[in-house]
């Protein structure tokens, strides 16, 4: 069974470069296009993008022109650096696996498993 | 595309019946998934596809889809139910979710 696990700084400053990883425990990237999310506080959740296992990525155009998305070397994480940060951005930030069925192909219908999220405040 | 997701809260009790809407701002396949966030949990595919259950998931959960709105009912609320639940549209760049639905007892 597949489980994720976000982790990396809990704080960052104003300005400075958000990053996080995503590491898979009893699976691979291979195959699958990786998610990210996060929830802001009081408000719900939002996709961030997703990342395919060769390494084309889709990002949201609301974050596009600060957001990275990366694959590990080992094949077993990949990552998300967003810049620039503010505030705003302070979020729990959740990676997600894309889940599809037999006759749906490569099109994603939702995202399962989930990491439990990673909660990242940006304050100096 | 914009999902607006109703009610925002809910109070219910266990054993009770419960029905959360989505609507979507535009006509849409049915590539709609819900999913249960609990505190401290990784949120939960409950549904894909507007109606098709996820392999795991307590039948009492249910999805149906009527144009562009779309419906969640739980059949007798179990007290691990009570939780927030939305909406996402995997239709269209950029994927989008409903506001959510906070399910209180």
């Amino acid at each position: 069974q597949v489980q994720l696990q976000e982790s990396g700084p809990g704080l960052v400053k104003p300005s400075e470069t958000l990053s996080l990883t995503c590491t898979i425990f009893g699976g691979s990237i291979s195959k699958y296009h990786w998610g990210w999310f996060r929830q802001t506080p009081g408000q719900g959740l939002e996709w961030i993008g997703y990342i395919f296992y060769t390494g084309f990525t889709h990002y949201n155009p609301s974050l596009k022109s600060r957001v990275t998305f990366s694959l590990g070397t080992s094949m077993d994480s990949f990552s998300l650096k967003l810049t620039s940060v503010t505030p705003a951005d302070t979020a729990v930030y959740y990676c997600a696996r894309a889940f599809y069925d037999a006759s749906s192909g490569s099109r994603i219908l939702g995202f399962d498993p989930w990491g439990q999220g990673t909660l990242v405040t940006v304050s100096s | 595309i914009q999902l607006t997701q109703s009610p925002s809260s809910l109070s219910a009790s266990v054993g009770d019946t419960v029905t959360i809407t989505c609507r979507a701002s535009q006509d849409m396949n049915r590539f709609l998934a819900w999913y249960q966030l609990r505190p401290g949990e990784a949120p939960k595919l409950l549904l894909y596809g507007a109606s098709t259950l996820q392999s795991g998931v307590p039948s009492r959960f249910s999805g149906s889809d009527s144009g562009a709105e779309f419906s969640l009912t739980i059949t007798g609320l179990q007290p691990e139910d009570f939780a927030t639940y939305y909406c996402q549209q995997l239709n269209n760049y950029p994927y989008t979710f409903g506001q959510g639905t906070k399910l209180e007892i």
